[in-house]
């Protein structure tokens, strides 16, 4: 497709269930990101992940939160045991190449808007 | 301290105004800013990037940065309603990490 896309566009789950949100980033980007905005509030790093190196996950808030990207290209952020506090839109963005490469331009996609009752 | 910082508002302008908006970074050898536009509701898009000391202008936007003095702006001329948004600055720390301001609310009061 023409720009990132995310999937579910809306979750709504209970306390305690894991969640699945799943990014499909521009065909040809290497980087990948992660981001969560609570209402109101900026953007949260979460995640990112650049070709087939080591993923940067200082951004993780805990350790029921964690990340794929498959084949370098559709990634997955898991959410285990879900709390009301997780609740949140999830963005995923991704770029041409990474930070200090002159294309590190990121798009991001439509978000998974995430409600934890 | 924070990372980018950038006044909340919400900022007020009448249509046809000039809007300025302002952000400020910590880390001197950051590399390169952008400002995003974030309608409510919706995903950040980019408005703009800039690289290096100077004014970036591209059509009714202008990028301004200091890396002297640690900021960067946008200005916004001839302000619509439609630019009733708000303002993300980003900037890419050294390294892997970029970072976004809280963001800034811009009202254009037709």
């Amino acid at each position: 497709g023409a720009g990132v896309s995310q999937s579910p566009s809306n979750k709504v789950t209970e306390k305690g269930k894991d969640v699945e949100l799943r990014c499909d980033p521009i065909s040809g980007h290497t980087a990948l990101y992660w981001y969560r905005q609570s209402l109101g509030q900026g953007l949260e790093f979460l995640i990112y992940f650049q070709g087939n190196s080591a993923p940067d996950k200082s951004g993780l808030p805990s350790d029921r939160f964690s990340a794929e990207r498959t084949g370098g290209s559709v990634s997955t952020l898991t959410i285990q045991r879900t709390q009301q506090e997780d609740s949140a839109v999830y963005l995923c963005a991704s770029s041409l190449s990474g930070p200090a490469s002159g294309q590190e331009t990121q798009y991001f996609g439509p978000g998974t808007r995430l409600l934890v009752l | 301290q924070k990372e980018v910082e950038q006044n909340s508002g919400p900022l007020s302008v009448p249509e046809g105004a000039i809007a300025s908006l302002n952000c400020t970074y910590s880390d001197r050898g950051s590399q390169s800013f952008f400002w995003y536009r974030q309608y409510s509701g919706k995903s950040p898009e980019l408005i703009m990037f800039i690289y290096s000391n100077g004014d970036k202008e591209d059509g009714r936007f202008t990028a301004q940065l200091n890396k002297a003095s640690q900021y960067v702006s946008l200005l916004i001329r001839d302000s619509q309603p439609s630019d009733s948004a708000t303002y993300l600055c980003a900037v890419n720390k050294t390294g892997n990490q970029f970072y976004f301001g809280t963001g800034t609310s811009l009202t254009v009061i037709p």
